[in-house]
């Protein structure tokens, strides 16, 4: 099956700073979605991006598609943007394949 | 709009018993899929259902089953738990089989 790896997998931030999370993916797809996990578990969508690039407020995607990555930037980081975020991809076959996620702590 | 609501939030239960898992999809919403969350890991894919049928199936045992109903919401049912059946259970909704998935907000089952 296709193959999602997430870097880097733990990242310490001071708040106000700035961050690119990265994903790539070993095949095409036809989706691309960002998730960040609340630390009750909950799956936030950010952004549905299977290629192109969209903000939103201090975060935005990038996807390049025929290159088989993802970035996801955060700007201005608050103590809020801590936690999981998730990349993934669908190819077609209804089910997302998720890689092991970027562990985000932001300190005051 | 309501979104995707997942019962029970919390459940503990015994090795060797039958749990069911319950999922309503998000307004308007006809596909239904579900994933287990081990510990520090990604969501892995167990099925999908998309009016009422199996769509898709991911790498777990035939003790794993659901049922999706006509108002679009869905079980899942596991047999014979094991303590490695212990994990943070998501369901997700989507209109259609390969378009945006909105998820809830997990049941953590615990198996002892």
């Amino acid at each position: 099956g296709i193959q999602v790896e997430q870097s880097p997998p733990d990242l310490i931030l001071q708040e106000g700073a700035n961050s690119t999370l990265r994903c790539n993916f070993s095949d095409s797809v036809n989706n691309l979605q960002w998730f960040h996990q609340n630390p009750w578990g909950q799956l936030i969508n950010l952004f549905y991006i299977p290629s192109g690039t969209k903000q939103n407020g201090r975060l935005s995607a990038t996807t390049v598609a025929t290159e088989r990555y993802s970035l996801l930037y955060i700007s201005s980081s608050q103590t809020t943007d801590s936690g999981v975020y998730f990349c993934a991809v669908e190819r077609g076959n209804n089910r997302l394949a998720f890689g092991k996620g970027n562990q985000v702590v932001v300190i005051p | 709009e309501t979104g995707v609501t997942q019962s029970p939030t919390h459940l503990i239960k015994t090795r060797g018993q039958q749990v069911t898992l319950r999922c309503s999809s998000q307004s308007g919403h006809n596909t239904v899929s579900w994933y287990q969350q081990a510990l520090g890991q990604g969501p892995q894919f167990i099925f999908q259902y998309y009016r009422e049928e199996e769509n898709g199936r991911g790498n777990f045992p035939p003790r794993f089953s659901g049922l999706q109903f006509p108002n679009y919401s869905s079980e899942l049912n596991v047999n014979a738990l094991e303590l490695d059946d212990s994990a943070l259970y998501l369901c997700a909704s989507s209109l259609g089989t390969s378009t945006e998935a909105f998820f809830g907000q997990g049941t953590r089952l615990t198996v002892v």
